[in-house]
């Protein structure tokens, strides 16, 4: 089944370490994001991009780049880990030319930064 | 940018009891409403959405209410099942791919 992975699924790193989180869609679609969930405040747009050259700020993209490597890559990086990014991550897709506008989630990184 | 905010934040309800969730946002611009169930563990996925051209919109127990005027939509479950156990979320865009959620409400069916 066409699906939406990410790598590495828990990662504990150290403030101060760059490190990089990556998502891969066999689906086919155009339009991939990243997320941050936090507990008690939903899921929170870091970065989205159309195409590979198209790539948008999202609500909160102060501490992250984000890199759009193929159609189905879509990389999301934290220059200088930070304790206060210490959360659940998640990649989606979704196809503006499908019947409907649904995101399709991966499973989620969980991001630990000591 | 749109602010959405959802209650409750926990909703605890017996087996077989309805369950409804209620949202407003900021944006009249705002026309996609989808709803996502997150269980345990896992990802969200998409249950349920309106348009803002809609009023209402069933799938077998669930259905999602809008009113646009007084800017908040509701999702309603009947018959809950403990299956039904999860964390829900709204959300708002203006454009369909940008969507704010709202900070999740936490579903218990109790048996």
């Amino acid at each position: 089944d066409a699906d939406v992975t990410q790598t590495p699924r828990n990662r504990i790193t150290k403030t101060g370490k760059r490190i990089m989180l990556e998502c891969s869609q066999t689906k086919g679609h155009d339009r991939m994001y990243w997320y941050r969930q936090d507990p008690g405040l939903g899921l929170r747009l870091i970065y989205y991009s159309f195409d590979v050259k198209d790539i948008n700020k999202g609500e909160i993209s102060d501490g992250y780049s984000v890199s759009r490597q193929a159609q189905a890559k879509f990389s999301l990086s934290l220059e200088s880990a930070i304790p206060n990014q210490t959360a659940l991550y998640f990649c989606a897709t979704s196809d503006p030319g499908g019947s409907t506008d649904t995101q399709y989630f991966g499973p989620g990184t969980r991001l630990t930064v000591l | 940018g749109e602010n959405v905010e959802q209650h409750p934040s926990t909703l605890s309800v017996q087996e077989g009891d309805s369950a409804v969730i209620k949202c407003t946002y900021s944006d009249s611009a705002s026309n996609y409403f989808p709803w996502y169930k997150q269980e345990l563990g896992k990802r969200p996925q998409l249950i349920i959405d309106i348009r803002s051209n809609v009023g209402e919109k069933k799938d077998q127990r669930i259905a999602v209410t809008l009113n646009k005027t007084a800017k908040h939509f509701s999702l309603h479950i009947t018959e809950t099942q403990p299956e039904d156990s999860a964390v829900y979320f709204c959300a708002a865009s203006i454009d369909d791919y940008k969507l704010s959620f709202g900070a999740g409400t936490t579903v218990t069916v109790r048996a």
